[in-house]
């Protein structure tokens, strides 16, 4: 069975430095994997999602991530912290089983707040 | 830029009351889905529906439980008489297609608080 672990329940960066959110999932075959974020009293939006075309990753906003099989990993990157980052953040595995579901499996979420 | 709705935002209602939350998944979106996540705890599938019917739902989504697309934009979420341990944020999403690639859209959610 699919399934994603977020290491850190809470990350808090200074504005300008680098933001990274860790994330290792379990899949028995090739996942998809995604990342999402949900700011305050909104909607989740899709960040950027890994479909096994290219291993580096590139969404919105400058956040990145690599996809790296050999440690089954898959980090969610952004070089310089904004104020307006922090938000929760879900790293997300699509269920493989086929058919006309294949539902997210969602991990426990990392909330990362930004100091000025 | 094409979005999905719910409504309400908010509502609160009295234990063994019936709820219906409401979403207007993306037009030409064919897979619809309720999540929710209880306060403090990670988000969690409830159901999937497609073709009008139920493709697959968790443990959770008991006979209290029910979905439904009453039109060709409509997609609800209904529970017959709810618990305590129904509070929760609930999220609809959809998808264009079921492939396991496709990202999901999901609307703001509705935050249902049982009293």
């Amino acid at each position: 069975a699919q399934s994603v672990t977020q290491l850190d329940s809470h990350v808090s960066v200074s504005e300008g430095t680098p933001v990274l959110l860790r994330c290792n999932y379990s899949s028995s075959y090739s996942p998809s994997l995604f990342w999402y974020v949900q700011h305050p009293n909104k909607g989740l939006q899709l960040l950027l999602k890994y479909t096994s075309a290219a291993t580096l990753v590139k969404g919105i906003n400058g956040f990145e991530a690599e996809f790296k099989k050999s440690e089954t990993s898959f980090h969610l990157t952004k070089p310089s912290a904004h104020m307006s980052d922090a938000a929760e953040y879900f790293c997300v595995v699509s269920d493989t089983k086929g058919g006309a579901t294949n539902k997210l499996i969602f991990g426990t979420g990392t909330l990362l707040a930004v100091q000025p | 830029e094409p979005e999905v709705t719910q409504t309400p935002s908010h509502q609160v209602t009295q234990m063994g009351q019936e709820v219906i939350l409401r979403c207007v998944p993306i037009s030409n979106h064919l897979y619809f889905y309720w999540y929710r996540q209880i306060l403090g705890q990670k988000v969690e599938f409830l159901v999937s529906f497609y073709n009008n019917e139920i493709s697959e739902k968790s443990e959770i989504f008991d006979d209290q439980f029910s979905v439904e697309r009453p039109d060709g934009s409509n997609f609800t979420l209904k529970i017959r008489s709810t618990k305590l341990e129904d509070s929760a944020m609930y999220f609809c999403a959809s998808r264009r297609t079921g492939g396991h690639n496709t990202e999901a859209f999901f609307g703001q959610g509705t935050r249902l608080t049982v009293v």
